[in-house]
Order: structure tokens, then C-alpha cells, then sequence
């Protein structure tokens, strides 16, 4: 199966600072990779659609200058966290596909962000 | 509006039976349908999944049924082993190319006890 790295695990930050969370699939080429947020004992909730070499596609709802997403590689993408807040507290997963026609994902371990 | 709904938060099942997760969708655009295995703290793992035109795919204990008439699936698990005790998400999928994106039930909380 195809590997997808998320680091940070787990990141506590003071509120108003920023945090950075990468991604990376190790073992191929990811065109298209999504972030999500998932809460307690909830669904994962799309934030938005990266595809490389362009801007993200945000989700309805989601700031797009509070969650800064780059995908400047076919196997690298960031997601920011800008002036992070204690509500910014979540656990954020990114997944990655291989190709266009594959609906598969592969998901990184996520990150436990705690903003305190 | 919840587009893949899971009904049961969790499901407690004795070692050795089988366990059905079910799964309900509205939306009939999906075309792909997807299961994954969640542990706490860790990212989802694929489990098995089915197109829309079958009824039916197996996988060693794991079997997935799709009712498109009824737009209900499910994933049947047996025997069941402790280890299996986890999060599963039902997930569905539609659109085009780089615009297919997953849509995520709730979750249900499986436990098999020993």
C-alpha cells in the first residue's frame, strides 16, 4: 500500500501564534491531497482540495486565510494554521490520491493541535 | 445536510460472530463506495471498498454489500476479533478526476469483546 506521512503528531501552541503541518506521500506522486478535521466522536469534515501547482479549493465554511494550504510538490503539502485559537483546537488528517482516477486515499497519521 | 449517514454511534459484538456496520447515503451521484478503519490518535486505513455496479465485494472476513435501491450499505466482518475493535467510516464518492472527493459518515464505534 502507498505511505502517507503527517508531522507533526501532536502540537500544543500559544493562541495568536501559527503552526505549521506537513504532509507528504513517501512513496508516490500525489496530485490531488486533502485535509480534513475530524472532532470528537465526529466525521471527518472536508476543509479543501489541493491539487499541485495550484490554489486549494476551499470547502464552504473554511477560511481560507486562516487555513493556509500550499502544494508545491507532487508529494509535499502544508497546511497552516494562521493565529491560532483555542475553537483551532481539532485533529487535522490529511490524505493523499495517487493519480486522477484512482478514488482511493491514503491517510496520514493526523495531528492532535492544541491551542492553548 | 448529511449526505452519508452512520446510525449507529457504536456496536458491541462477542469474538467469533459476525458484525454488520451499515451505512446510508442520499446522494445518487455516488458512484464509489469506500470503508476505512480508524483507530484513536490515528489516520484511517482502507478497508474495502465497491462500485456502484456490483452488490457484492469480499475480501477475506470483510464483505461489503451495496443496495442501490435502497442506497444502503454495509460491511459484514466474520469471524470478529478483538482486534478489530475500532472506528469504521463508510465514505462515498463522486464527481470527475481531480473533483472526486470523499464524503464521510459519523463513524461507529465497533468493540468485540473476548
Amino acid at each position: 500500500g502507498a505511505v502517507v506521512s503527517q508531522h507533526p503528531s501532536r502540537v500544543i501552541c500559544k493562541s495568536g501564534t501559527s503552526v505549521k503541518i506537513e504532509c507528504r506521500s513517501l512513496d508516490f506522486q500525489a496530485t490531488t491531497m486533502f485535509w480534513y478535521r475530524q472532532f470528537p466522536k465526529q466525521s471527518l469534515m472536508l476543509m479543501a482540495t489541493s491539487n499541485e501547482g495550484s490554489k486549494a479549493t476551499y470547502e464552504q465554511g473554511v477560511e481560507k486565510d486562516k487555513f493556509l494550504i500550499n502544494h508545491a510538490s507532487l508529494t509535499l503539502s502544508t497546511l497552516t494554521v494562521t493565529s491560532a485559537h483555542p475553537e483551532d483546537s481539532s485533529f487535522y488528517i490529511c490524505s493523499a490520491r495517487k493519480g486522477t482516477l484512482n478514488t482511493e486515499a491514503f491517510f496520514g497519521q493526523g495531528t492532535r493541535l492544541t491551542v492553548v | 445536510d448529511q449526505q452519508v449517514k452512520q446510525n449507529s454511534p457504536s456496536l458491541s459484538v462477542q469474538e467469533g460472530r459476525i458484525s454488520i456496520l451499515n451505512c446510508d447515503y442520499t446522494n445518487s451521484m455516488f458512484d464509489y463506495f469506500l470503508w476505512y478503519k480508524k483507530y484513536p490518535a490515528e489516520g484511517p486505513t482502507f478497508l474495502i471498498s465497491i462500485s456502484s455496479i456490483k452488490d457484492k465485494n469480499e475480501d477475506g472476513r470483510f464483505t461489503v454489500f451495496l443496495n442501490k435501491s435502497a442506497k444502503h450499505l454495509s460491511l459484514h466482518i466474520v469471524p470478529s476479533q478483538p482486534g478489530d475493535s475500532a472506528v469504521y467510516f463508510c465514505a462515498a464518492s463522486a464527481g470527475r478526476g481531480s473533483a472526486r472527493q470523499l464524503t464521510f459518515g459519523s463513524g461507529t464505534q465497533l468493540t468485540v469483546l473476548p
